[in-house]
């Protein structure tokens, strides 16, 4: 069974500066996608940024980047120029392709943003 | 485009109490999931579907029953409420890979459930 794991309870970081989130993962399979999601006191669960296991490009969505390191099985999220609105709770989560293209989600990482 | 809705959004149960949480989805998705999540932590999934007629269980399925009547309506159903039910449950909806490209899961906006 594949995990998930983020080791970083909570983060904080000032207003225009960079953060990362760290997150590792463990499977056997060698196609795959891994998500990060916001949560935001609001409860929604909202699609920051994707990556597909067989693209060995970074993804980029305007100010979120992340950084896939295949072998190390690792997955980590570089937010830039942070805003206030960044602050929520971020979910790393792992998308097998068996049955079902079941989602398995990390314990979540707590982003403070300071002005 | 209402994409995935679930109702009610807040409830408070009795210890033993029974009650169905609804989920609806108006894409067309063949998959469909109900997590849950408790406090500071991930989500964790409980049940999903492939298809009308098709459930498999999550990693915590103890608790619940679900069916799947319609491709639209997954309802997750707790037959004798417990408090460590207490939680937040989410339900999501995707087609399988392949189908309109590689689609994430829709969230509906969460059921917040207490149980005393």
């Amino acid at each position: 069974a594949q995990t998930v794991t983020q080791s970083q309870p909570e983060m904080s970081v000032q207003e225009a500066e960079t953060v990362t989130l760290s997150c590792t993962y463990d499977t056997s399979e060698s196609d795959y996608y891994l998500f990060w999601y916001k949560q935001p006191p609001s409860r929604q669960m909202i699609l920051v940024i994707r990556q597909e296991a067989y693209k060995q490009q970074n993804a980029t969505e305007n100010r979120f980047s992340v950084n896939f390191q295949k072998a190390a099985k690792s997955f980590s999220l570089k937010i830039s120029d942070s805003q206030l609105g960044d602050a929520a709770m971020y979910f790393c989560a792992y998308r097998s392709w068996g049955y079902g293209n079941k989602l398995v989600f990390g314990a979540g990482t707590i982003l403070r943003v300071k002005s | 485009n209402a994409g995935v809705t679930q109702t009610p959004k807040f409830r408070i149960l009795k210890i033993g109490q029974s009650m169905t949480l609804q989920c609806a989805q108006d894409m067309n998705h063949n998959y469909m999931y109900w997590y849950r999540q408790d406090p500071g932590m991930g989500l964790k999934l409980i049940y999903y579907s492939v298809g009308a007629g098709i459930t498999d269980k999550g990693e915590v399925p103890n608790g619940y029953n679900v069916s799947r009547s319609t491709t639209e309506d997954f309802p997750l159903r707790l037959e004798l409420a417990a408090p460590s039910q207490t939680s937040v449950y989410f339900c999501a909806s995707s087609p399988p890979r392949g189908v309109v490209g590689d689609q994430p899961q829709h969230f509906g906006d969460g059921t917040r459930l207490s149980i005393l």
